[in-house]
C-alpha cells in the first residue's frame, strides 16, 4: 500500500527565504505524486504533480518539486517565500495503477505541513 | 467555468441524526471522490463514484454511504452520527477515471459539526 511521510508538521521561514517542505513516499507501483495547498476554510488546490518524464516539476505560485526515485522523495521548494504562501501543504501519492484498468483510484495524503511566513 | 460546488458549507447536527451532503462536479466531469479531513486522522479517502457506480471505498463503517446521479452530481450520507464524525468533508472531481493521476479539482468542503 502507498504511504506518504511529511517531515515537520510546522515550518516557519522568513519572508524572502527559501521554502523547503519535505515529502517521502512508498509505493508498490510507479508513483504519481502531488502537492496540494489548503488555505483556511478552503478546499485543496493542486500546486504541482509528477506523473512521468522530467523529474523537476514546476507548479503554480513559483513552487517546484523534484522527484528522486533513489531517495523516494518529492520535496517542495520555493526560492523566495511570500506572505501569501502561509497555508497548509499536503503531499499525496496516487493509488492508481494504470496497468489495472483504472482500479482503486484514490489519493493517499501525508499529514500536512503548516507553513508560517515571518515578516 | 464553475468549480466543484459543495452544499451546505456548514452544518450542525446532533448525535444519532443523519446527514446528507451534496457535491456538484465541474461540468463534464464524471468521476467524483469524497474525502474526510480531521485534525487527528488527516485526509482520508471515503469513496469514488464513476458513471453512477461506486468504484472504490475506503475504510469507513457502513454508516457512510454515497451515490451518484446521472448528471454526475453526488451525495454522501452519514447515518447515526457520532461526535467523531465532525470533520471537513471534501469532494473532488475529475474528467474521467485515471484523470486523478493528473490532479483532482476539490471543492471548498462541508464543515460538519456533531454535538
Amino acid at each position: 500500500a502507498q504511504s506518504v511521510t511529511q517531515l515537520g508538521s510546522h515550518v516557519s521561514v522568513s519572508e524572502g527565504a527559501l521554502v523547503l517542505l519535505r515529502c517521502n513516499y512508498s509505493s508498490s507501483v510507479p508513483p504519481y505524486l502531488f502537492w496540494y495547498v489548503q488555505y483556511p476554510n478552503q478546499g485543496l488546490q493542486l500546486l504541482l504533480k509528477y506523473t512521468t518524464g522530467a523529474t523537476l516539476v514546476k507548479g503554480i505560485n513559483g513552487f517546484e518539486a523534484e522527484f528522486k526515485k533513489s531517495e523516494t522523495s518529492f520535496h517542495l521548494t520555493k526560492p523566495s517565500a511570500h506572505m501569501s504562501d502561509a497555508a497548509e501543504y499536503f503531499c499525496a501519492v496516487s493509488d492508481l495503477d494504470l496497468g489495472s484498468n483504472f482500479g482503486n483510484e484514490k489519493l493517499t495524503f501525508g499529514t500536512g505541513t503548516r507553513l508560517t511566513i515571518i515578516p | 467555468k464553475a468549480g466543484v460546488t459543495q452544499t451546505p458549507r456548514y452544518l450542525i447536527k446532533t448525535r444519532g441524526q443523519q446527514v446528507t451532503l451534496s457535491c456538484s462536479p465541474i461540468s463534464g466531469h464524471r468521476s467524483v471522490s469524497w474525502y474526510q479531513q480531521t485534525p487527528g486522522q488527516g485526509l482520508q479517502f471515503l469513496f469514488e463514484y464513476f458513471s453512477e457506480t461506486q468504484r472504490n471505498k475506503g475504510n469507513f463503517p457502513g454508516r457512510f454511504s454515497g451515490r451518484q446521479f446521472s448528471n454526475s452530481r453526488s451525495e454522501m450520507n452519514v447515518s447515526t452520527l457520532e461526535l467523531g464524525d465532525s470533520a471537513l468533508y471534501l469532494c473532488a472531481s475529475s474528467l474521467i477515471r485515471g484523470q486523478g493521476v493528473y490532479g483532482y479539482t476539490f471543492g471548498s468542503g462541508t464543515r460538519l459539526t456533531v454535538v
